[in-house]
């Protein structure tokens, strides 16, 4: 089973600023399928990336996903109000099973 | 629009069985791949298991921890999901969601349902 380490655990930013979410993987993600998602208090998750770095409908142009093998990152430039909330990066390329991170919780400084 | 909704959840004691109910809406529900996913209150998701369609031989695959005692199933005509527990334990306390594959390429959640808890207590 792959385990995805996700850091920083919490990451205090305040709006307008750029926000770096990190995803490691115990073994190469076969094929760069990772993807990420959003998730608010009370509410399910959301997809905002799938295949490391392609943008889920309807996503903003905010949020950028890069990485390969074993290390991927989420990016969010100029973060707005709306942007805080705890991130999920899941993969899903190697046997099962599906496997998510622990979870970054953005919050505002 | 796409809609899932869930059903089914509530209190059961350890030992007890309960089966959860997911429609489906929106789009084409017998073409779909789905899958449930589990939360525990303050905790992380958990990928619980998931279906193919009948085109796809109604495949079915489970996570380590739920293997033989959870057992996903789906019944096109009602354009719905179904997740039945077994033997339930405190441990499978939490929030289900089902949530629709996006695509075969990409085994990922695009759209997910509100959720229905699964508190299990004696």
């Amino acid at each position: 089973e792959i385990v995805l380490t996700q850091s920083p655990g919490t990451l205090s930013l305040s709006p307008g600023e750029r926000a770096t979410l990190s995803c490691r993987a115990s073994q190469s993600v076969s094929s760069n399928y990772l993807a990420w998602y959003q998730q608010k208090p009370g509410q399910a998750p959301r997809l905002l990336i799938y295949g490391a770095s392609s943008r889920a409908t309807g996503i903003s142009d905010r949020f950028s996903g890069s990485g390969s093998g074993t290390d991927f990152t989420l990016t969010i430039s100029r973060l707005e109000p709306e942007d805080f909330a705890v991130y999920y990066c899941q993969q899903y390329g190697n046997s099962f099973p599906y496997t998510f991170g622990q979870g970054t919780k953005l919050e505002i400084k | 629009e796409v809609q899932l909704v869930e059903s089914g959840g509530g209190l059961v004691k350890p030992g007890g069985t309960l089966r959860l109910s997911c429609a489906g809406t929106g789009f084409s529900f017998s073409d779909a791949w789905m899958s449930w996913v589990r939360q525990a209150p303050g905790k992380g998701l958990e990928w619980v298991g998931r279906i193919k369609s009948k085109r796809g031989g109604e495949t079915r695959d489970y996570a380590a921890p739920v293997k033989g005692r959870f057992s996903i199933s789906r019944d096109d005509s009602k354009n719905t999901v179904y997740l039945e527990i077994n033997s339930l334990k405190m441990e499978d306390t939490a929030v289900y969601y089902c949530a629709k594959v996006f695509a075969l390429e990409h085994l990922v959640f695009d759209y997910w349902g509100q959720g229905t808890l699964v508190s299990v207590s004696s």
